[in-house]
């Protein structure tokens, strides 16, 4: 059974400052997704992750995939209040593209 | 730019009754999941649904729940007798095949009081 793990769970961090969410799963997978979710509100699609090796980056948040060690980070660089959500990964299985999603980090930077 | 909807956006109900939650899909697509996000927690895969039938459902998913393609355009998610547990946010998805990613509508968030 696929399971995803994620750490840390609650993170507050300070503006300016680096950081990285780490995101472990299971069993081989063909993709892996990086969300964000305001809250109350839906799954915005930050980062999809195909090919081992992968990285993408997004203004100020970079993330990567290696999949041997069966690892995704979401590395945030210089935080800024307006980066305040929880970030959510999530592993494609199974033969019906089902998601399995990580535990989620609440991200809060404090001004 | 297409999306996901669902209605409503917020749903009260009682214990006990029955409950319609509807997603319109993004429109090529073939493939339909539900998932639920319980107040602070993750996000619960539920079911997926193609060529009118269901592919994969989770154990979360019991006789209390089903699924139906009623026309050509909505998606919905009955449950049948609502307990206080039932109580989320449920998320319908699309995509165009089992093999590219999913869009996300904006959620109903039922209540069960």
């Amino acid at each position: 059974e696929l399971k995803v793990e994620q750490n840390p769970l609650f993170l507050s961090m300070q503006e300016g400052k680096n950081y990285t969410i780490y995101c472990n799963y299971s069993t081989t997978s063909d993709r892996l997704y990086w969300y964000r979710q305001d809250p109350g509100k839906s799954l915005e699609s930050l980062f999809v992750l195909l090919s081992n090796g992968a990285v993408k980056q997004e203004g100020r948040l970079m993330a990567s995939l290696d999949t041997k060690a069966r690892l995704s980070t979401l590395h945030i660089t210089a935080a800024v209040h307006d980066l305040s959500a929880t970030y959510f990964c999530a592993v494609s299985g199974g033969a019906t593209n089902k998601l399995i999603f990580g535990t989620g980090t609440l991200l809060a930077v404090q001004p | 730019e297409p999306e996901v909807t669902q209605t409503p956006s917020h749903q009260v109900t009682q214990m006990g009754q029955e409950v319609i939650l509807r997603c319109v899909p993004i429109s090529n697509h073939l493939y339909f999941y539900w998932y639920r996000q319980i107040l602070g927690q993750k996000v619960e895969f539920l079911v997926s649904f193609y060529n009118n039938e269901i592919s994969e459902k989770s154990e979360i998913f019991d006789d209390q729940f089903s699924v139906e393609r009623p026309d050509g355009s909505n998606f919905t998610l009955k449950i049948r007798s609502t307990k206080l547990e039932d109580s989320a946010m449920y998320f319908c998805a699309s995509s165009v095949t089992g093999n590219t990613e999913a869009f996300f509508g904006q959620g109903t968030r039922l209540t069960v009081v």
